[in-house]
């Protein structure tokens, strides 16, 4: 099994609608992150969570939300999606406790691809 | 200036060719740098931390230059498989944010 599961794989919505992307880990790790991705362009950071009560906003977080809801689970919410919004998205966990930056790893989720039409 | 820059290729090789990628980042501050690779349409993996001295991993070696704030891979003997998009990374400052550069591709030809 996946240790970086994201539901659903693929979603199609349409503007104005509210939807929610869904990352699950079982790598036991305490930071959670969530990216965008577009075509040429690197991964953006969207959010992130170092632990259950820590969020962060990232470089392009306005029309999302996040929520932390165990050590495990960091969901991504579009309140009212947008064209613009169309794009790949990955959620990634990293290692906390002990480990110094020069280890920081991320290992990523396979993906939602989200269309909005 | 974008502050991880990459070469968006692709650059195109025959099987056993030895190719080179560059990477440049905008902040001294930075301490972290990676390689992943990201094949189409999935998920980037990290291919190989970058460390001062320069490391290698089989077919694989980083080099990191801080005076110029440049990285840089080598693959050697390249194989079919190696065709994919290497992502250059480096953390943000002195955090666990890191910076995502747009990919080099690489497609390996017969």
């Amino acid at each position: 099994d996946a240790d970086v599961t994201q539901t659903p794989r693929n979603r199609i919505t349409k503007t104005g609608k509210r939807i929610m992307l869904e990352c699950s880990q079982t790598k036991g790790h305490d930071r959670m992150y969530w990216y965008r991705q577009d075509p040429g362009l690197g991964l953006q950071l969207i959010y992130y969570s170092f632990d259950v009560k820590d969020i962060n906003k990232g470089e392009i977080s306005d029309g999302y939300s996040v929520s932390r809801q165990a050590q495990a689970k960091f969901s991504l919410s579009l309140e009212s999606a947008i064209p613009n919004q169309t794009a790949l998205y990955f959620c990634a966990t990293a290692a906390g406790g002990g480990a110094g930056i020069r280890q920081e790893t991320q290992y990523f989720g396979p993906g939602t691809r989200l269309l909005v039409l | 200036r974008k502050e991880v820059e990459q070469d968006p290729g692709p650059f195109n090789v025959p099987e056993g060719a030895t190719v080179a990628f560059n990477c440049t980042y905008s902040n001294s501050a930075s301490q972290s740098f990676f390689w992943y690779r990201q094949d189409c349409r999935k998920e980037p993996k990290l291919l190989m931390s970058v460390y001062s001295s320069g490391n290698e991993d089989g077919r694989f070696t980083a080099q990191l230059n801080r005076a110029s704030q440049y990285i840089s891979l080598l693959i050697r003997d390249s194989k079919l498989s190696d065709s994919a998009t290497y992502l250059c990374v480096v953390n943000q400052e002195s955090s666990y944010k890191l910076i995502f550069g747009s990919g080099t591709r690489l497609l390996v030809r017969p």
